[in-house]
């Protein structure tokens, strides 16, 4: 299954701003928006962002995301030590009729 | 509150079968596609079968369509996957995610070992 595209990791200091990236195409996250998750190992996958911009409640402003055409991107504003987690993109590829995931941003906060 | 919990996960050798169950509340189950996913050890997410609410629809990924089957039981408010021909490849934490990836479980494990 054709996944999309992330980087395998990211490094940025305390307080800073981390832009996470996920690429894919016109039938995923073109079509269909992308969906963000936080993974912390031990704990279950986090919805931070789904369909792009909309935020569900109780995740803080810091997190926000976007897209332009099949790259959809994650932004964390004001890094914080709790932020340091696995980061997933996600997306309903129309072509596939299935979830394709990201292999993951591993984020850390220095 | 959304609650999702898995269970059903054991040590099961090759070629075995397992059936894992998610029990949900919180939410109008009937109303909700399910889904499952899993992690493999040192690998990231990965998204295994998924069943619509309204007409029972049922999707699968790749690496396990046709050994794979999810059903749903709505009197239950529960989402199963029946897992047959098992191999090393399919051991991994099992997840149960709501309608859009919204909400996950904590998972249930599965390991595929002799």
């Amino acid at each position: 299954q054709a996944g999309l595209t992330q980087p395998p990791s990211v490094s940025r200091g305390l307080r800073q701003t981390a832009t996470l990236t996920c690429t894919g195409n016109r039938y995923n996250v073109d079509d269909q928006g992308a969906t963000w998750l936080q993974h912390h190992q031990g704990h279950p996958p986090k919805l931070l962002s789904y369909r792009n911009n909309s935020r569900p409640s109780g995740i803080a402003e810091r997190f926000s995301a976007s897209r332009s055409g099949s790259t959809a991107s994650l932004t964390i504003t004001g890094l914080q030590p709790e932020d340091e987690a696995d980061y997933y993109c996600a997306a309903w590829d129309s072509s596939l009729s299935g979830w394709v995931f990201g292999g993951g941003t591993k984020l850390t906060v220095l | 509150e959304v609650h999702l919990l898995e269970s059903g996960g054991d040590l099961v050798q090759p070629g075995g079968s397992l059936r894992l169950s998610c029990a949900a509340s919180g939410f109008t189950f009937s109303n909700s596609a399910m889904n499952w996913g899993r992690q493999a050890p040192g690998k990231g997410l990965e998204w295994v079968s998924g069943i619509r609410a309204d007409d029972g629809s049922t999707y699968y990924a790749d690496s396990v369509r046709g050994r794979f089957t999810i059903s749903r039981d709505n009197s239950k408010n529960t989402v199963y996957l029946q897992m047959n021909s098992l191999t090393a490849e399919d051991t991994a934490v099992y997840y149960c995610a709501k309608e859009g990836l919204v909400f996950w479980g904590h998972g249930t494990l599965v390991t595929v070992s002799s």
